[in-house]
């Protein structure tokens, strides 16, 4: 079995402020690949990173960034100086080996950025 | 890159009538697609796994004879609301993931908001 959590169900921050939205996994298999996905108002999901199991080195994009740790099965995500138009909900996913190449989802967390 | 169309964005159906939402993948072969349901403010529900040419697997409490599933080839998926009540007024959507390597990730719908009235 598999699970994902998201303990952070809403979180608001002041715009230009950092925020970490945290992510936490659950999974027997030693290959497994975790997953980013933002889903703003309008309903579509955008595939924001991909992280395999064997690779463990943080990653930076503009102003995000991801903190992969498996000593403590998080996959963190920060985003840096936030902006409004990073409201949206974020939900972080797994898939492993041995789950028939189903993603299970956390329950994502509602940011939303003030002006 | 990989795009999955989802048709149609939105549709009012009326109690009793039967709706049917389109999963495409444009440019890759999908033996694969998934259905999922979210209602708001929640998470993705998964609903069924569609393999092209064989029979969905409906995960545990989703009925079959509702939403029917149909994956005739590798690009096309469809989900078919049956006799839809206001109950299954929610937001459906469908991803999509490369032939056999899911290294290449999951590819979504921009997903179909379904109101039964």
């Amino acid at each position: 079995a598999q699970k994902v959590t998201q303990a952070q169900t809403e979180i608001s921050v002041v715009e230009k402020e950092d925020v970490t939205l945290d992510c936490v996994y659950e999974t027997r298999d030693t290959t497994y690949y975790l997953f980013w996905y933002k889903q703003p108002p309008s309903g579509e999901l955008v595939f924001l990173i991909r992280r395999n199991s064997f690779d463990e080195q943080n990653e930076i994009s503009g102003r995000y960034s991801w903190n992969f740790q498996k000593s403590t099965s998080s996959f963190n995500f920060t985003i840096t100086a936030s902006q409004v138009v990073d409201s949206a909900v974020y939900f972080c996913a797994l898939i492993s080996s041995g789950s028939a190449r189903q993603l299970t989802f956390g329950s994502g967390t509602q940011l939303t950025v003030l002006p | 890159g990989a795009v999955v169309s989802q048709h149609p964005s939105r549709v009012i159906c009326k109690s009793g009538t039967s709706v049917k939402i389109e999963c495409r993948s444009l440019d890759f072969q999908a033996t694969t697609m998934f259905w999922y349901r979210q209602f708001p403010k929640k998470s993705l529900m998964l609903m069924a796994t569609s393999n092209e040419g064989s029979k969905a697997t409906y995960e545990q409490g989703v009925e079959k004879d509702k939403f029917l599933i149909n994956h005739a080839s590798l690009t096309l998926s469809t989900l078919t609301v049956t006799s839809a009540h206001p109950e299954d007024s929610s937001f459906y959507i469908c991803s999509a993931t490369r032939t056999g390597n899911v290294v290449y990730g999951y590819t979504f719908g921009s997903g179909t908001r379904l109101t039964v009235v």
